[in-house]
């Protein structure tokens, strides 16, 4: 256990609904970060905040797609109009400023299956 | 971004060395050089990170030589539960306001059997 907790871990929902993820990071870590994953390959970096501020976007993310971290603490993911394409592991990541430069702290991800 | 290049699976046996090697030929100056583990069904953990030279942990050795073109991750005396996918990943890209933006490739599928 990271200590970076994901809610819920498994989502099923059909094409066209819209669906929504929590990730709560490690208390006293500023950034957080929301990666996806499909099976066989290595995640792929959606977005990033620090602290409440939404501060990159990767182009994977598109208009469905929003993201909030509104008091710096938790985070949520939101899918809306969802495609069978969508269909991932949702990862979320914590890291604290002075620590490592790459060490993240990856929560146990969401898996979404969209029917 | 430097890319990166590693076996696609590795096979061991428990209690032997394992040697994992990664190539990355385009690393810049000021890279470093990560590993992470992920388990069926879980996010990546950190391994190890370095530089150059020779890092070494509680859970694994890297190696670094001086041209920082590869690096090889060593898990010493390995078990079952060190079956996993081990990614390699070089620098990363600095976000605006100082996060980093972790670059994964496919990673090597260790399996490790009795």
């Amino acid at each position: 256990d990271t200590g970076v907790s994901q809610n819920p871990r498994h989502k099923i929902t059909k094409r066209g609904q819209n669906v929504t993820f929590r990730c709560d990071p490690i208390s006293e870590h500023n950034r957080l970060y929301w990666y996806r994953q499909t099976l066989g390959q290595g995640p792929e970096f959606l977005t990033y905040f620090q602290n409440e501020a939404q501060l990159e976007k990767s182009r994977l993310l598109s208009d469905r797609f929003s993201a909030e971290r509104p008091k710096g603490s938790f985070s949520t993911l939101e899918i809306q109009r969802t495609e069978q394409g969508d269909s991932a592991m949702y990862l979320c990541a914590s890291s604290l400023g002075s620590r490592s430069y790459n060490e993240q702290f990856f929560g146990p991800g969401t898996r979404l299956t969209v029917l | 971004l430097a890319k990166t290049t590693q076996p696609i699976s590795m096979d061991s046996y428990e209690g032997q060395e394992v040697n994992i090697t990664c190539s990355h030929n385009n690393i810049a100056t000021n890279d470093y050089i990560t590993w992470y583990q992920q388990f069926p069904s879980q996010g990546p953990r950190f391994i190890i990170q370095g530089y150059k030279t020779k890092v070494t942990n509680e859970v694994a050795s890297l190696f670094i030589p001086a041209d920082r073109k590869s690096s090889t991750l060593s898990l010493p005396r390995v078990s079952l539960s060190d079956t996993a996918v081990y990614y390699c990943l070089v620098g990363g890209f600095i976000l605006t306001g100082g996060g980093n933006k972790l670059t994964f490739g496919t990673g090597t599928q260790l399996k490790v059997e009795l």
